[in-house]
């Protein structure tokens, strides 16, 4: 069975511009998390869904940030307008909620803006 | 709010050699994760333990989930360079935080060949 999906693997943008981070979790996973990881502050809890509903967006630094969960299987985090202290490992990570907490991640976006 | 303090910060040892390392947290754990990072990929979990007192094997790799639940701790005998890596635990804290997980602050492991 196929992981956790994350596109793209690797974005340079400069200041000011729109990113959008896509992720596909696993096939039946009902929760889905997105992280931060950088060396300073390590991996960052951004905002989680359980069943495709925003359920904890605390972690979300700013208004910039927004994600979505349209369906089961897609869900993006958006970055508009992106700022160079954004740049940062993003991953999406995908777990079967109320059965176990085992998350399973992605391969993560390297994000660089410039 | 909760953390989980892991250590050693770093491990530099020599192929062969046994590796220990623990996450401690102040408050009790449901449950304790522990994962495996490379350079340029995603955490890849290793071992899911999810009672107390629980002793858990994935190869070379042995958990325990400790008797207080406040700690856990991973061992990898005869490491190999394969082992390099960031190693991070993960706990889900009791009460729950519905299903967020908490992250130790990792454990850098290098193997000399």
């Amino acid at each position: 069975d196929a992981g956790v999906i994350q596109s793209p693997r690797h974005e340079v943008t400069e200041m000011g511009q729109e990113v959008t981070l896509r992720c596909k979790p696993i096939s039946g996973h009902n929760s889905l998390f997105w992280y931060r990881q950088t060396m300073m502050r390590g991996l960052e809890l951004l905002i989680y869904f359980n069943n495709n509903v925003p359920i904890d967006d605390s972690g979300m630094p700013e208004d910039r940030f927004s994600a979505k969960m349209p369906n089961a299987s897609f869900s993006t985090l958006k970055i508009q307008p992106s700022e160079p202290r954004d740049s940062a490992v993003y991953f999406c990570a995908s777990s079967l909620m109320w059965s176990s907490y085992e998350q399973y991640f992605g391969p993560g976006t390297r994000l660089t803006v410039t | 709010g909760q953390q989980l303090n892991q250590s050693p910060q770093s491990m530099f040892i020599q192929e062969g050699e046994d590796v220990s390392m623990n996450c401690t947290s102040s408050s009790i754990f449901n449950t304790w994760l522990w994962y495996k990072q490379e350079p340029g990929e995603g955490p890849v979990l290793l071992i899911a333990l999810y009672k107390a007192g629980e002793l858990t094997s994935n190869g070379r790799l042995t958990a325990q989930f400790g008797i207080t639940r406040k700690d856990s701790f991973l061992n990898i005998s005869a490491s190999i360079p394969s082992d390099v890596g960031i190693y991070f635990c993960a706990g889900q804290p009791s009460p729950p935080l519905a299903n967020k997980l908490i992250f130790g602050t990792g454990t850098l492991l290098a193997v000399q060949p």
